[in-house]
């Protein structure tokens, strides 16, 4: 059976970077038929998809307009998983953060994604001194 | 960037009643790429309905989706008191993923 495992902390200060991990079991972060996603959801902003990571004989990223420069969503190979890193939070960055699969295809050089059909638990991240 | 809007906010049923959710899309988001999920106090979104009309695994069969252009529906054919929940529809396809809609409870009435 696929899982995804959240871990990471529930509170960050202004200022600081939000560090989240997702770990796989039962599929593969290099797997060339997947995506592996990051989605907040909050109250003010709803579900918001945030960035992906996914390998077509290379690996590839995918960010927001709303949080790109200030995001960097990384595979580990080695352990199985994909992180989550957003620098310069601020409490408009508090939400429950969710990792998630689809099983998108890529088109004409452009990454065509689908539904998200596998997420993990998600994390309360809260952003207060 | 195409907007999804949901309808109702709230719909207020009892179990064994028919639940109608419309989603409008602000331009044609084609007769594909339009997913609902379901939404549980405290649980991540599920994936129901992927492609308008296609059932995600496990997903009974009260559950059916249909549209297309800008207008989608999600019509729960008579509700089990573990329907009750939020849902929400989702446009994917684009580079980047769409956005979601901004959900309709169903409570019991």
């Amino acid at each position: 059976q696929v899982q995804l495992q959240q871990s990471g902390p529930g509170l960050v200060k202004p200022s600081q970077t939000l560090s989240l991990t997702c770990a796989i079991s039962g599929d593969s972060v290099s797997s060339n038929s997947v995506a592996w996603n990051w989605i907040r959801q909050s109250p003010s902003r709803g579900l918001e998809w945030l960035g992906r990571t996914y390998y077509r004989s290379k690996w590839y990223n995918d960010y927001a307009v709303s949080v790109k420069g200030r995001i960097t969503i990384n595979p580990d190979t080695s352990k199985n998983q994909f992180s989550l890193q957003l620098n310069s939070v601020t409490p408009e960055d508090t939400a429950v953060y969710y990792c998630a699969r689809d099983w998108g295809k890529f088109v004409w050089g452009t990454y065509r994604g689908d539904a998200f059909d596998l997420w993990g638990q998600g994390t309360m991240v809260t952003v207060s001194s | 960037e195409i907007v999804l809007t949901q309808s109702p906010g709230t719909l207020s049923l009892s179990p064994g009643e028919r639940a109608t959710l419309s989603c409008r899309a602000s331009q044609s988001v084609g007769s594909t790429y339009l997913a609902w999920y379901q939404q549980k106090p405290g649980q991540a979104p599920r994936l129901l309905i992927y492609g308008v009309s296609s059932r995600a695994t496990g997903i009974p069969d009260r559950f059916s989706g249909s549209g297309s252009g800008t207008d989608f529906t999600l019509t729960i054919s008579r509700l089990e008191p573990e329907d009750f929940a939020v849902y929400y529809c989702q446009h994917y396809g684009s580079s980047p993923p769409g956005t979601f809609g901004q959900g309709t409870k169903v409570e019991i009435k």
